[in-house]
């Protein structure tokens, strides 16, 4: 059974970088046939897709247009965790935020989720 | 950036009604379409990924069909388990902005 446990501080000043790290346990963030997600949710916002990374010979990312210039995700395989960072931060950026997986095997998306953080942006 | 349109945002129905959820794309997506239920203070749970693929332990009163830009959800007999708000999504992309299902 794959687990998804996030941590990360839930406060977060103006124009600072916010840091969530995602857990795996029952799969590996090396696989071959898994993909790690991050995405937001927000009353004002709704579910926003952030990003996701994933390992095929070497690691690969992608990322929402509207976050480009502000976003990382990225993998610790000694950890079997991977990582959000978001940069300059606003309070527009207030949210839950969730890690998921993909499953290439089967082809579901977002299968498995963590339990959320809020993170608050204020200063 | 692909928008997706859900409707109705909410809807109230009897234990046992047959329920439809609409999603429509802005742009064709083929088949990339998934559903997910969510109930307060809960991370979305997956019930169907590209259009009409049951996810495991889903119940089978759940399906999905469409192709292109228009899509849709069914229950097929609502249970009162099934109140949540369901949401579509384009795969890796736009989420819709759900709809709110209630018994009546």
């Amino acid at each position: 059974q794959v687990q998804l446990q996030q941590s990360g501080p839930g406060l977060v000043r103006p124009s600072q970088t916010l840091s969530i790290a995602c857990v795996i346990s029952g799969d590996s963030v090396s696989s071959n046939s898994a993909a790690w997600n991050w995405i937001r949710q927000s009353p004002s916002r709704g579910l926003e897709w952030l990003g996701r990374t994933y390992f095929r010979s070497k690691w690969y990312s992608e990322y929402a247009e509207s976050l480009k210039s502000r976003i990382i995700i990225n993998a610790d395989s000694s950890k079997n965790q991977f990582s959000l960072q978001l940069s300059s931060v606003t309070p527009e950026d207030t949210a839950v935020y969730y890690c998921a997986r993909d499953d290439f095997t089967s082809g579901a998306t977002l299968d498995y989720w963590g339990q959320g953080t809020l993170v608050t942006v204020s200063s | 950036d692909v928008q997706m349109t859900q409707s109705p945002s909410s809807l109230s129905a009897s234990v046992g009604d047959r329920v439809t959820i609409t999603c429509r794309a802005s742009q064709s997506i083929s088949r990339y379409l998934n559903w997910y239920q969510q109930k307060p203070g809960k991370a979305p749970r997956l019930l169907i990924y590209a259009t009409s693929n049951l996810q495991s332990g889903v119940p089978s009163r759940f399906s999905g069909s469409g192709s292109g830009t228009d899509f849709s959800l069914t229950i097929s007999r609502l249970q009162p388990e099934d109140i949540a708000t369901y949401y579509c999504q384009q795969s890796h992309g736009t989420f819709g902005g759900g709809t709110k299902v209630e018994i009546k």
